[in-house]
C-alpha cells in the first residue's frame, strides 16, 4: 500500500526567508506525486506535480519540489516566502494508473513571520 | 474552463434535516469524487464515480446518498447526520485513467450538523 509522511506538523518562517517542507513516501515503483496547498475553509489548489522526466519541477507560485527517488522524497521549497503563502500544505501519492485516487500525507501548516 | 464549482459554500442543518450538496464541472472529465475533510486533517475519501457510475464507496454510512446524474454533475444526499458529520465536503474531477488525470478540487461546502 502506498503511503505518505510528512514529517513537519507545523513550520514557521520569517518572511522573505526560504522554505522547505519535507514529504516522504512509501511506494512500490515510482509513484505519481503532487503538493497541494490549502487556505482555511477553501479547496485544494495544486501547486505542482511529479510523474516523469526531469526530477526537478517547477510550479505556480514561485515553488519548486525535488524528486529523490534514493531517498523516497519530494520535497518542496520556494526560496523567499510571502505572508500569503500561509496556508495548510498537502503531499499526495498516487499510482501512475490511477492518479485520481490519491493518498495524502497529514499536511504541514505553514506560519509566516513579519 | 478549469473550474469545479460546489454549492453552498456553508450549510447548517438539523439531525432530522434532508439536504443536498452540488458539484459541477465542465472539464469533460468522466471521474468524479466526494472527500470529507476535518479541521487539519488531509481530505478523506468517501466516494468515486467514474463514468457515471458508482466505483468506490469507502464504507461511507447510509445517510449520505451519492447522485451522479450526468457527467459534469454530483450530488450528495444527506439524510439524518450526526453532529460527527460536521466537515468540508469537498469535490473533485479528473479524466478516469491515462497518465495525465490527476484531480481539480472544487471550493468545498462547510457543513455544520446542530
Amino acid at each position: 500500500a502506498q503511503s505518505v509522511t510528512q514529517p513537519d506538523i507545523h513550520i514557521t518562517v520569517s518572511e522573505g526567508a526560504s522554505l522547505e517542507l519535507r514529504c516522504n513516501y512509501s511506494y512500490g515503483a515510482t509513484p505519481y506525486l503532487f503538493w497541494y496547498v490549502q487556505s482555511p475553509g477553501q479547496g485544494l489548489q495544486l501547486l505542482l506535480k511529479y510523474f516523469s522526466g526531469d526530477t526537478l519541477v517547477q510550479g505556480i507560485k514561485g515553488f519548486e519540489a525535488e524528486f529523490k527517488r534514493s531517498q523516497s522524497s519530494f520535497n518542496l521549497r520556494k526560496p523567499s516566502v510571502h505572508w500569503s503563502d500561509a496556508a495548510e500544505y498537502f503531499c499526495a501519492v498516487a499510482r501512475r494508473t490511477n492518479a485520481g485516487k490519491s493518498t495524502f500525507g497529514d499536511g504541514t501548516t505553514l506560519t509566516v513571520k513579519p | 474552463d478549469t473550474e469545479v464549482t460546489q454549492t453552498p459554500k456553508h450549510l447548517v442543518m438539523g439531525m432530522t434535516n434532508k439536504k443536498s450538496l452540488k458539484c459541477e464541472q465542465h472539464m469533460g472529465h468522466r471521474a468524479m469524487y466526494w472527500y470529507k475533510q476535518k479541521a487539519k486533517k488531509p481530505p478523506e475519501l468517501m466516494f468515486v464515480y467514474s463514468y457515471e457510475k458508482l466505483s468506490i464507496n469507502e464504507s461511507v454510512p447510509s445517510r449520505f446518498s451519492p447522485e451522479c446524474p450526468n457527467s459534469s454533475l454530483l450530488n450528495l444526499h444527506l439524510h439524518a447526520l450526526q453532529p460527527e458529520d460536521s466537515a468540508l465536503y469537498l469535490c473533485a474531477s479528473s479524466q478516469p485513467t491515462g497518465i495525465d488525470n490527476e484531480q481539480f478540487f472544487g471550493p468545498g461546502t462547510r457543513l455544520t450538523v446542530l
